[in-house]
């Protein structure tokens, strides 16, 4: 298993289009988050699934946001009529949910940019 | 609302010094403090952890040092090296059980001059 990966790792778009970042966590793990990390800042959160359900959204993420786990492995994060302030990076991260465990492993990250 | 500070934003010292970054928290439920290192145009790494349970926890030149009653903790790299440079961050987590999201520090850029 080679870790979480992230696709693509940069992406340049114009204001208004639609993006779509895929996240493929470590093979089992249940849990899958997705973080924003802006320049300079710490990562934020902003949802996290368990298996197939998303259990938490932070008020970061807007309505043209959107984040999907259909069978549990894989994830998306869309975000629609892309916005400047959108530009950051995209962290997705995965853990395997066993009580005495709670690291988090992060992926490259993908690289928006909004023009 | 939850929160984590983390200071200095930048520290500078010579090689085969010593590197102390400090964090404080707001979420007095927080049971679980990972710290991650960050290179250029990488992703999060993590390089100790520490749970409430225990006050200090040492892995070769890293350590971490934790005060619940004053809610802050610390990392400590002895011994530096240029390949230390990168940004540390310090994040606070109530733990899988209450989803285990991440409450992360603003950053710490280490430069470590040979």
């Amino acid at each position: 298993d080679t870790g979480v990966s992230q696709d693509p790792r940069h992406k340049i778009t114009k204001r208004g289009q639609n993006v779509t970042f895929r996240c493929d966590p470590i093979s089992e793990h249940n849990r899958l988050y997705w973080y924003r990390q802006t320049l300079g800042q710490g990562p934020e959160f902003l949802t996290y699934f368990q298996n197939e359900a998303q259990l938490e959204k932070s008020r970061l993420l807007s309505d043209r946001f959107s984040a999907e786990r259909p069978k549990g492995s894989f994830s998306t994060l869309e975000i629609q009529r892309t916005e400047q302030g959108d530009s950051a990076m995209y962290l997705c991260a995965s853990s395997p949910f066993l009580d005495i465990s709670t690291e988090a492993f992060f992926g490259q990250g993908t690289r928006l940019t909004v023009v | 609302g939850e929160n984590v500070e983390q200071h200095p934003s930048t520290l500078s010292v010579q090689e085969g010094d010593s590197a102390v970054i400090k964090c404080t928290y707001s979420d007095s439920a927080s049971n679980y403090f990972p710290w991650y290192k960050q290179e250029l145009g990488k992703g999060p790494q993590l390089i100790i952890d520490i749970r409430s349970n225990v006050g200090e926890k040492k892995d070769q030149r890293i350590a971490v040092t934790l005060n619940k009653t004053a809610k802050h903790f610390s990392l400590h790299i002895t011994e530096t090296q240029p390949e230390d440079s990168a940004v540390y961050f310090c994040a606070a987590s109530r733990g899988l059980n209450q989803g285990g999201k991440l409450i992360f520090g603003q950053g710490t850029e280490l430069s470590v001059k040979p």
